[in-house]
């Protein structure tokens, strides 16, 4: 699987919008970028996931470049509870181990 | 439904004891897998299940051994427990082992002294 590159730490501001990037420069074509989040002592938990169109749901919106090569998540309005480290995952759609391979995560501060 | 539920929350170990840490879900998914989590860093697997009596080696399968009798339940086993094991323990299941979203558990914090 492809590997990803995150900044380490992020601020924003509570009711802003948050802009996480990720690079994935290696990525395949039959890579999906997934983002799950972590908050402080729980279990990872799902965001979205993506091929190669844009998509949004409930929670977040994903952007992904046309060359696929990077990508943003957009938390359109971040609240204190949104703090949390958020984990791009660039993986086969059919990986038979349904292996989520995490780095190190953006630790997204949300400030009052 | 409870989701994916782990237990204990917290556990200490002196080196050598063994002792098994449990995972059960209640969403009939076929697919169960075990990560750790050491201090700062990312989740790694340890071992994962694609159903009822199958079993296989993640990332860092060493030290650990899984079985899988039944669809709900899938325990994970620490064999004689060393100070290098002291991690947080987090399992997770889908539905099937292609689905894009996976449930983890709150997580089971082991001490290993």
């Amino acid at each position: 699987d492809a590997k990803t590159t995150q900044p380490t730490s992020m601020d924003c501001a509570e009711g802003r919008a948050a802009n996480l990037p990720c690079n994935h420069s290696t990525i395949s074509g039959n890579e999906y970028v997934y983002w799950y989040r972590q908050i402080h002592s729980q279990g990872p938990q799902y965001i979205i996931h993506g091929l190669k169109n844009n998509e949004t749901n409930e929670m977040a919106s994903l952007i992904i470049t046309e060359d696929r090569k990077s990508s943003t998540l957009i938390l359109p309005h971040a609240t204190l509870r949104d703090t949390a480290v958020y984990y791009c995952i660039v993986r086969v759609g059919n990986n038979a181990g349904n292996m989520l391979t995490f780095g190190g995560g953006t630790r997204l501060m949300v400030k009052p | 439904n409870a989701g994916v539920t782990q237990t204990p929350k917290f556990q200490v170990l002196k080196t050598g004891q063994s002792m098994t840490l449990q995972c059960a879900q209640d969403m009939n998914h076929e697919y169960m897998s075990w990560y750790r989590q050491d201090p700062g860093m990312g989740l790694r697997l340890i071992h994962y299940s694609v159903g009822a009596g199958i079993t296989d080696q993640g990332e860092v399968p060493n030290g650990y051994n899984v079985s899988r009798s039944t669809t709900e339940d899938f325990p994970l086993r620490l064999l004689s427990a060393a100070p290098s094991q002291t991690s947080v323990y987090f399992c997770a299941s889908s539905y099937n082992p292609q689905d894009y979203e996976q449930y983890f558990g709150p997580g089971t914090r082991l001490t290993v002294t």
